[in-house]
């Protein structure tokens, strides 16, 4: 069965403090993993992509397949940062893209 | 230029009513996707659109729920005799071509079922 898990529902850590948002996906083939944010009356949007590998806004993620998991993290956590964060997959190059329940982050000053 | 927009933003049903919930994408984007977040969970995939066609409509829910795109352009989701399991968040996204990884979110229909 192809499953995000995301398992903290809520993550609270203080400014200035690492942080590492959890997602473990379960899926027979070559997925395509996604992190979408969504900050207070924002719309959902891409933060970043496994495929390229690129640091957004501090954030990095990185792909373990034999582990399946695609954590997201950054080394200091910021008041801005404090969002709902979405897991996700697809097939690569599909179009279905299964999401994980997400997980809140609160940023403490 | 506008991103994708939805209506209403909020509505108010009785148990039993239909309701359309709509979506306009962003201009010149051929994929269109609907997806359903209810409370406490994630986004649960409906349907896609590639152009007016869906490929696949094993998303929906039950026969209650349809959805039809016109002009490659605006999409309306249906829900017929609605439930107060329907209860949600419906969001609709759009992409430039199918398959593009990047989706553009609208801000959502909050539906609740009275």
């Amino acid at each position: 069965a192809q499953r995000v898990t995301q398992p903290e529902k809520l993550l609270s850590v203080f400014k200035g403090a690492p942080v590492e948002l959890k997602c473990n996906y379960s899926y027979s083939g070559s997925p395509e993993l996604f992190w979408y944010v969504q900050y207070s009356r924002q719309r959902l949007q891409l933060l970043l992509r496994h495929i390229s590998r690129e640091s957004i806004k501090g954030f990095t993620a990185d792909l373990n397949k034999g582990e399946t998991s695609f954590h997201l993290k950054k080394p200091f956590a910021q008041e801005e940062d404090s969002a709902m964060y979405y897991c996700a997959l697809r097939r690569t190059g599909g179009f279905k893209t299964i999401f994980g329940a997400g997980t809140r982050l609160f940023v403490k000053a | 230029g506008a991103g994708v927009s939805q209506s209403p933003s909020n509505k108010v049903t009785e148990k039993g009513k239909d309701v359309e919930l709509r979506c306009d994408p962003i201009s010149g984007h051929t994929a269109l996707y609907w997806y359903r977040q209810s409370l406490g969970q994630g986004l649960e995939f409906l349907i896609y659109f590639q152009g007016n066609s869906a490929p696949d409509k094993s998303g929906l829910p039950s026969d209650r729920f349809s959805a039809e795109r016109t002009g490659g352009s605006v999409s309306t989701l249906t829900i017929q005799r609605t439930q107060q399991e329907d209860s949600a968040v419906y969001l609709c996204a759009s992409s430039l071509q199918p398959g593009s990884y990047e989706q553009y979110f609208g801000p959502g229909t909050r539906l609740t079922v009275t």
